[in-house]
């Protein structure tokens, strides 16, 4: 059974910083892409960005909305995907997903981690 | 970026059928998806590339279209199919979601 599971969310300053985690287990982790997206409260998903799979390199894209501030990663010996997010801001308040890609459709997300950017 | 236009909100009785729109600013050949999402939930795929029914989806979900305008159909409507259904497309970059319609029954 494919299962992803989000951890690391919470409040956060602006200007601040927070890595989010994703766990993965149930399927061949490298065999995929993996994407982060988020959902503000009530509003529609927005995709964030990236991470290909062993056979693309683990090279990464981005939305151009926080490329240069966000950055996906992956460890690939744990099946763990990595969001770092920098310099937060309010309006990145929203519910973050990791999400499975087939066919560049996300077939299975996470229950997704709640992040606050507030003072 | 892709706009992908949805009409906000429909109402129908249990048993019939609806289609929902998803019209895209732009063509993004067959690359439309749809996802169902339950308050509190996370998204569920339904329909990938615009007619492929999702691993577990009934039969009574279906999808059609290509280039700019797309429909998920549910035939016959059921009780649990109250949700908020979202297109997304794959074809353009960045990837955009539509700001989804959401299904009440009567």
């Amino acid at each position: 059974e494919v299962k992803l599971l989000e951890s690391g969310g919470g409040l956060v300053q602006p200007g601040g910083s927070m890595r989010l985690s994703c766990a993965a287990s149930g399927f061949t982790f490298t065999d995929f892409y993996m994407n982060w997206i988020r959902q503000p409260a009530g509003k529609a998903p927005e995709w964030l960005g990236f991470i290909r799979n062993k056979a693309n390199g683990y090279t990464t894209e981005y939305n151009p909305s926080v490329k240069g501030r966000f950055t996906i990663s992956r460890d690939n010996t744990q099946n763990m995907l990595y969001l770092q997010m920098n310099t937060l801001r309010a309006e990145d308040t929203a519910t973050y997903y990791c999400a499975r890609e087939y066919t560049t459709a996300f077939d299975y997300w996470g229950q997704g981690v709640m992040v606050t950017v507030s003072s | 970026d892709t706009v992908l236009t949805q009409s906000p909100a429909l109402a129908v009785s249990p048993g019939e059928r609806v289609s929902i729109s998803c019209r895209a600013s732009e063509g993004v050949n067959s690359y439309m998806h749809w996802y169902q999402q339950k308050p509190g939930q996370q998204p569920k795929l339904l329909i990938y590339k615009a007619s492929n029914l999702a691993s577990g989806v009934p039969a009574r979900f279906s999808g059609s279209g290509s280039g700019t305008d797309f429909t998920l159909t549910i035939d016959p409507v059921e009780a649990d199919d109250t949700a908020t259904y979202f297109c997304q497309q794959s074809w353009n970059d960045p990837n955009t979601f539509g700001a989804g319609t959401k299904l009440e029954l009567k």
